[in-house]
């Protein structure tokens, strides 16, 4: 089956540091661009983060920018994202998501994970 | 930052009604827009790219349509899983973004 699990959310103060996983099974991993999204609770998407498949290209939102950092280890199939210097404006449900690509065009995400909580709170 | 603007920001509806979504940028983005299907407590789906190719599985009382500046979604006979908040996203320029969204209620 095609499908993302993200992992590693949890409860962390204000200025910690949490790492998300997320472990792509049924796909060819290595051939996707991956990306974080985030959706803070009531609120609509936003973009985190996005890496190309041999992780030469990669791009943030400048509100993550200098604190987050994405990778990805295509041997065990799985995209992370090390989150560093955590703000109460982080707290969201982060989902993983794949974008599409041809050649170098790369598309809409067409597979997300089922997301995975981060709540940053003393 | 490129901006997209949705709506309404609600629209309620009875089922076998035809629903009308509008997705503004602000600048243009070509062909290069999605949109996606949240529903509550899931993750989005993605039900078209590039404006107005349906996505694996869509229904095909969804459809796509617009260039440039201006898009919209729209679903020619709501049903009652349609209930949903739908949202609109580039991919022309980082960073990428998403419009606000528009919740969709069926009376």
């Amino acid at each position: 089956e095609v499908q993302l699990l993200e992992s590693g959310g949890g409860l962390v103060q204000p200025g910690g540091s949490l790492r998300l996983s997320c472990e792509a099974s049924g796909f060819t991993f290595s051939n996707y661009p991956m990306s974080w999204v985030r959706q803070a609770p009531g609120k609509g998407l936003e973009w985190v983060s996005t890496l190309s498949g041999t992780s030469a290209l990669i791009f943030y939102a400048d509100s993550v920018k200098g604190r987050f950092t994405i990778s990805r280890d295509n041997s065990k199939n799985t995209l992370y994202v090390q989150m560093n210097s955590l703000r109460a404006e982080d707290t969201a449900v982060y989902y993983c998501a794949r974008r599409t690509y041809s050649g170098n065009d790369w598309g809409a995400f067409d597979l997300w994970g089922q997301g995975t909580m981060v709540t940053v709170s003393s | 930052e490129l901006v997209l603007t949705q709506s309404p920001a609600t629209l309620s509806l009875s089922p076998g009604e035809r629903a009308t979504l509008s997705c503004r940028a602000s600048q243009s983005v070509r062909i290069y827009l999605a949109w996606y299907q949240q529903k509550p407590g899931q993750a989005p789906r993605l039900l078209i790219y590039d404006a107005s190719n349906r996505a694996t599985g869509v229904p095909a009382r969804f459809s796509g349509s617009g260039s440039g500046t201006d898009f919209t979604l729209a679903i020619s006979s709501l049903e009652p899983e349609d209930s949903a908040v739908y949202y609109c996203q580039q991919r022309t320029s980082w960073p990428l973004t998403f419009g606000g969204g528009t919740k969709v209620e069926i009376k």
